[in-house]
């Protein structure tokens, strides 16, 4: 089984819609949880943390389901800039190493 | 804001020789990292450091493989004897403190590596 598994998409989605994401990981005793965000081309950014409560950050929102072993990313209103690829990315372990998803591409359509 | 930055940006090689890539990580910064990206693949952990050692790395960091921070600024990552597999992007990253936890890295943007 794959660590972090993502839908690579692609997500065409219409401006000022609502799209979201999941990405399912294997190790149940993964410590950590991000979102991260990477343009073509480009570095990935870090986009949000995710918590065992939920959390939120204008637009977008993440969830962790401990249980089923997938975190979620809700994008709302989506904009234009929005399009890129999300990573998922995972830390267990406690140790300095991260594992990221293979990401899903997300477009925006005008 | 501060930044990581990576030199240089694009960098063409042969087959078999070696090669540098070099990061400046954000001053405050702990511990320093090496990703590398395939076009087209997922982002792979390569070697995490800190305290002046490596304190993990992956199955793709071999023999081949070396990092060093030779001043207080630098950090490179050398391939001693490149592979066409060697191809990709690499990416430098730091952060403050070390990961188990929720601490942030910061990326540079990264060198990309052609081995003809």
């Amino acid at each position: 089984r794959k660590e972090v598994e993502q839908d690579p998409g692609p997500f065409n989605v219409p401006e000022g819609a609502t799209v979201a994401f999941n990405c399912t990981y294997s190790n149940s005793a993964s410590q950590s949880f991000f979102w991260y965000r990477q343009d073509c081309r480009k570095e990935p950014k870090l986009l949000m943390s995710v918590y065992s409560s939920g959390n939120e950050d204008g637009r977008f929102t993440a969830q962790l389901n401990r249980a089923s072993q997938y975190i979620s990313l809700l994008i709302r209103d989506s904009k234009l800039s929005d399009s890129a690829t999300y990573l998922c990315v995972v830390n267990w372990n406690r140790d300095d190493k991260i594992i990221f998803g293979k990401g899903t591409r997300l477009h925006i359509l005008p | 804001e501060p930044e990581v930055t990576q030199t240089p940006s694009h960098q063409v090689t042969q087959m078999g020789q070696e090669v540098i890539l070099r990061c400046v990580p954000i001053s405050n910064h702990l511990y320093f990292y090496w990703y590398r990206q395939i076009l087209g693949q997922k982002v792979e952990f390569l070697v995490s450091f800190y305290n002046n050692e490596i304190s993990e790395k992956s199955e793709i960091f071999d023999d081949q493989f070396s990092v060093e921070r030779p001043d207080g600024s630098n950090f490179t990552l050398k391939i001693r004897s490149t592979k066409l597999e060697d191809s990709a992007m690499y990416f430098c990253a730091s952060s403050e403190a070390g990961l188990a936890g929720w601490e942030t890295q910061y990326f540079g943007p990264g060198t990309r590596l052609l081995v003809l």
